[in-house]
């Protein structure tokens, strides 16, 4: 159970276009979806975190205009990278909890982005 | 807000010794304390996580240990096989007023067991 997967698992674009990820929750409910950014060799960043329903909340220094989070429903959430350019190039994880007083999150595979 | 250190950076040991990796943390609301293992090009993995009114908790080679007034905690790999070659993370957790929980994660430690 707990399984979260991602798609596309890798997407390579021109600069300037706009990339759209899906992150579902296949066998549960995902009350709470986060999205993280990580690029080579380094951890994983924390860039917003969305309930259901609601705006996501972007941590400091992520251009929410740049980086739209849709979670519209409880096994859903969608990243889309608009005007995408090449240091937006990264591994883009994005992970699922259930219940807020549940701990742990699921993560899914991953999508890597390569901007040309 | 919280940070999190994590040492080594990375980490190699003959197959069959213990492997030791260590993490501070700054809030000492923090509760929660999960590690996550991380092959190349994969998502992470739950390996084991703590609470806050643990000290310790094992399953089979890996342990943690949890130290709040010093708020750092270990994970330790005993009997290191090649197959625990990745890179390890730990990460905490504080629970926020808003509900939003959000983990933070150390800087990751890349383990290579040598046969």
């Amino acid at each position: 159970g707990a399984v979260v997967s991602q798609h596309p698992s890798r997407v390579i674009c021109k600069s300037g276009t706009s990339v759209k990820i899906e992150c579902r929750s296949l066998d549960f409910q995902a009350t709470t979806m986060f999205w993280y950014r990580q690029f080579p060799k380094q951890s994983l960043m924390l860039m917003a975190t969305s309930n259901e329903g609601s705006k996501a909340t972007y941590e400091q220094g992520v251009e929410k205009d740049k980086f739209l989070i849709n979670h519209a429903s409880l096994t859903l959430s969608t990243l889309t990278v608009t005007s995408a350019h090449p240091e937006d190039s990264s591994f883009y994880i994005c992970s699922a909890r259930y219940g807020a007083s549940n701990n742990e999150q699921f993560f899914g595979p991953g999508t890597r982005l390569t901007v040309l | 807000g919280e940070n999190v250190e994590q040492h080594p950076s990375t980490l190699s040991v003959q197959e069959g010794d213990s492997a030791v990796i260590k993490c501070t943390y700054s809030d000492s609301a923090s509760n929660y304390f999960p590690w996550y293992k991380q092959e190349l090009g994969k998502r992470p993995q739950l390996i084991i996580d703590i609470r806050s009114n643990v000290g310790e908790k094992k399953d089979q080679r890996i342990a943690v240990t949890l130290n709040k007034t010093a708020k750092h905690f270990s994970l330790h790999i005993t009997e290191t096989q090649p197959e625990d070659s990745a890179v390890y993370f730990c990460a905490a957790k504080r629970a926020q007023n808003t509900g939003f929980q959000k983990l933070v994660f150390g800087t990751g430690t890349r383990l290579l067991v040598s046969p």
